[in-house]
């Protein structure tokens, strides 16, 4: 899955418990990103960091938080604050300019109960 | 808001036609546009992409068309095979003015080829 390593690949929890979801990349971009997937939907950024110890809330952050201390790692923590936290959560890559390419891990399904 | 959206939930076709996936975005400042194929279960991966200034480009047996006067898009696939059936998504990245990029996707098309 182009160097971006996802884990692990199914998850679950109780309510109210935080979880936290891994990304590693070796590909040495700059541009990591956080996306959710419902069925029957696209794609939903909910973090974005476009270099290490910098990151921007997507259009659904609530209830997420994140971390870049390393280049290579952006760790998802999906709060007890998301109502509804059960969905495919997709980790993505991109050099940046010129190109807007995103490479994407294989993903994690959560499943909170 | 902007939104990026396609017209056709399901297509089937049969195996060995053509098959033409179409996606309609509505944010003129859109500066580039990608396709992605996700099968069940697995991540994204990139088809094809297409700068504003260009109208056409062409893969390996794909072939984008970009129409920015109605702000339409297209992938077709020619010869389509069992291996094509996933979902496509289309996605635009809007002009950045912050130096940062996003990519907003649409909701995408499940192709099904059938034998």
């Amino acid at each position: 899955d182009g160097g971006i390593t996802q884990s692990p690949k199914y998850l679950f929890r109780k309510e109210g418990q935080n979880v936290t979801l891994s990304c590693e990349q070796n590909l040495n971009h700059d541009a990591m990103y956080w996306y959710r997937q419902d069925p029957g939907q696209g794609l939903r950024l909910i973090y974005y960091s476009q270099i290490v110890n910098d990151f921007q809330k997507g259009d659904i952050a609530e209830g997420y938080s994140v971390s870049r201390e390393k280049k290579e790692s952006f760790p998802l923590t999906v709060t007890s604050a998301q109502k509804n936290p059960t969905a495919f959560y997709l980790c993505a890559s991109s050099i940046g300019r010129p190109t807007y390419e995103q490479y994407f891990g294989p993903g994690t399904r959560l499943t909170v109960t | 808001g902007e939104s990026v959206g396609l017209h056709l939930p399901t297509l089937s076709v049969q195996e060995g036609d053509n098959s033409i996936i179409n996606c309609a975005y509505s944010n003129s400042a859109s500066d580039y546009f990608i396709w992605y194929k996700q099968e069940s279960g697995k991540g994204p991966q990139f088809i094809i992409d297409i700068r504003s200034n260009m109208d056409k480009r062409q893969g390996q047996r794909v072939t984008v068309l970009l129409n920015k006067t109605v702000k339409h898009l297209s992938l077709q696939i020619a010869a389509t095979q069992p291996g094509d059936s996933a979902v496509y998504f289309c996605a635009e990245n809007k002009a950045p003015t912050g130096g940062g990029n996003k990519l907003t996707f649409g909701t995408g098309t499940q192709l099904k080829v059938e034998l």
